[in-house]
């Protein structure tokens, strides 16, 4: 069956540009999760949706990054003002039991 | 929180020797520990997981075991091939805690 999509592939913008990213899960999954990969690293937690509501926000690293997951499904992850230090990879996982996570493909991003 | 430690960093074989990689938790709490492949430019790949229940667990030429008392687990791979060369990640979730806490990853070369 299909797995967890994401778009953009990858995106390039400049610094100070706000940028969306979006993540399509795996259909029936009810939990959704947002990691970041910098160069090199292993991955860094960023947000947790159950549903539509986002019981652990901890991980965002400041205020420029939100999330919102709409009908259970679609979840936009957004970066205000970027900065150079925001580019790494980020990546969408999405859970039927909340356990065993299944990742997309990942956005690229580049800041410059 | 969690924290989980992963060595080697890299790790070279001829095709057809064995793999090992191992990772340490801090939180005695975690009780699911899932293994992920990432091959270049894609998303990671779960391939294996174990859960606090159980000691060990293999598929086919992977297997995990886990020492809950020592907090340690590890990756085995049999039989290496060069498509297994990849970076593998263990990580670990529980607890209070959905999201996954993630090693800092395992470049495996199977050199033919």
């Amino acid at each position: 069956g299909a797995g967890v999509s994401q778009s953009p592939s990858n995106k390039v913008t400049e610094k100070g540009k706000d940028v969306e990213l979006r993540c399509d899960p795996i259909s029936g999954h009810t939990a959704l999760y947002w990691y970041r990969q910098s160069l090199g690293q292993g991955l860094e937690f960023l947000i947790y949706f159950q549903g539509n509501s986002a019981p652990d926000k901890s991980g965002l690293p400041s205020d420029r990054f939100s999330a919102e997951r709409t009908g259970g499904s679609v979840s936009t992850l957004t970066i205000q003002r970027t900065q150079q230090e925001d580019s790494a990879v980020y990546l969408c996982a999405s859970s039927f039991s909340g356990v065993e996570q299944y990742f997309g493909p990942g956005t690229r991003l580049t800041v410059t | 929180g969690e924290n989980v430690e992963q060595h080697p960093s890299t790790l070279s074989v001829q095709e057809g020797d064995s793999a090992v990689i191992k990772c340490t938790y801090s939180d005695s709490a975690s009780n699911y520990f899932p293994w992920y492949k990432q091959e270049l430019g894609k998303g990671p790949q779960l391939i294996i997981d174990i859960r606090s229940n159980v000691g060990e667990k293999k598929d086919q030429r992977i297997a995990v075991t886990l020492n809950k008392t020592a907090k340690h687990f590890s990756l085995h791979i049999t039989e290496t091939q060069p498509e297994d060369s990849a970076v593998y990640f263990c990580a670990a979730s529980g607890g209070s805690a959905r999201q996954l806490t993630f090693g800092s990853g395992t470049q495996l070369t199977v050199l033919p």
